[in-house]
């Protein structure tokens, strides 16, 4: 089955500590994206890839770090700088080209601050 | 700032009769739109896109898109208490942006 898989589906971290989002895709697809969700909220755009190597800050990115080494995967890793993490984290992908591609979605990761 | 509007709701509708979710947008150049539905903890799915103006049709959901008024809405006929969720708008021109979702409740 091809589609979006996010681990773990809940991750706790303690205060200055370093985590990393998993995400993985088997579309073929060329652009990634991470969003920050939270409660009742829209989505938030935190960084996206549209090719291997080359990732682009979104409109939050300050505290969050990203690396693209393979198509498949687009791991956020949430440092100690960011200083409220607490939200659901979802990864996303598309085919780059048509305007009317939609976005597929993971599962999404829940990031609880202790 | 390109914007992307929605009523948070809730909004409440009767089983069977048809709701309608509203969405308004301020980039003029965008081109394609999405309405996504979100049950509570899960994550968006697609229930529609529509990029010429006019309505679209996919089973109980119709999609409108009026780009002069920069609107786009979603219809859901015949209500169901499963479509109880939140709607997300979408839209898309250089970069797609996500409105903040209606929160859609059908009474039983």
């Amino acid at each position: 089955d091809g589609g979006i898989t996010q681990s773990p589906k809940y991750l706790f971290r303690k205060e200055g500590q370093n985590v990393t989002l998993s995400c993985e895709q088997n579309l073929n697809h060329d652009a990634m994206y991470w969003y920050r969700q939270d409660p009742g909220q829209g989505l938030r755009l935190i960084y996206y890839s549209q090719i291997v190597n080359d990732f682009q800050k979104g409109d939050i990115a300050e505290g969050y770090s990203v690396s693209r080494e393979k198509k498949e995967s687009f791991p956020l890793t949430v440092t100690s700088a960011q200083k409220n993490p607490t939200a659901f984290y979802l990864c996303a992908s598309t085919v780059v080209g048509a305007s009317y591609n939609e976005q597929f979605f993971g599962p999404g990761t829940r990031l609880t601050v202790l | 700032q390109k914007e992307v509007e929605q009523n948070s709701g809730p909004l409440s509708v009767p089983e069977g009769a048809i709701a309608s979710l509203n969405c308004t947008y301020s980039d003029r150049g965008s081109q394609s739109f999405f309405w996504y539905r979100q049950y509570s903890g899960k994550s968006p799915e697609l229930i529609m896109f529509i990029y010429s103006n006019g309505d679209k049709e996919d089973g109980r959901f119709t999609a409108q898109l009026n780009k002069a008024s920069q609107y786009v809405s979603l219809l859901i006929r015949d209500s169901q208490p499963s479509d109880s969720a939140t709607y997300l708008c979408a839209v898309k021109g250089d970069k797609i942006i996500f409105g903040k979702g209606t929160r859609l409740h059908i009474l039983p």
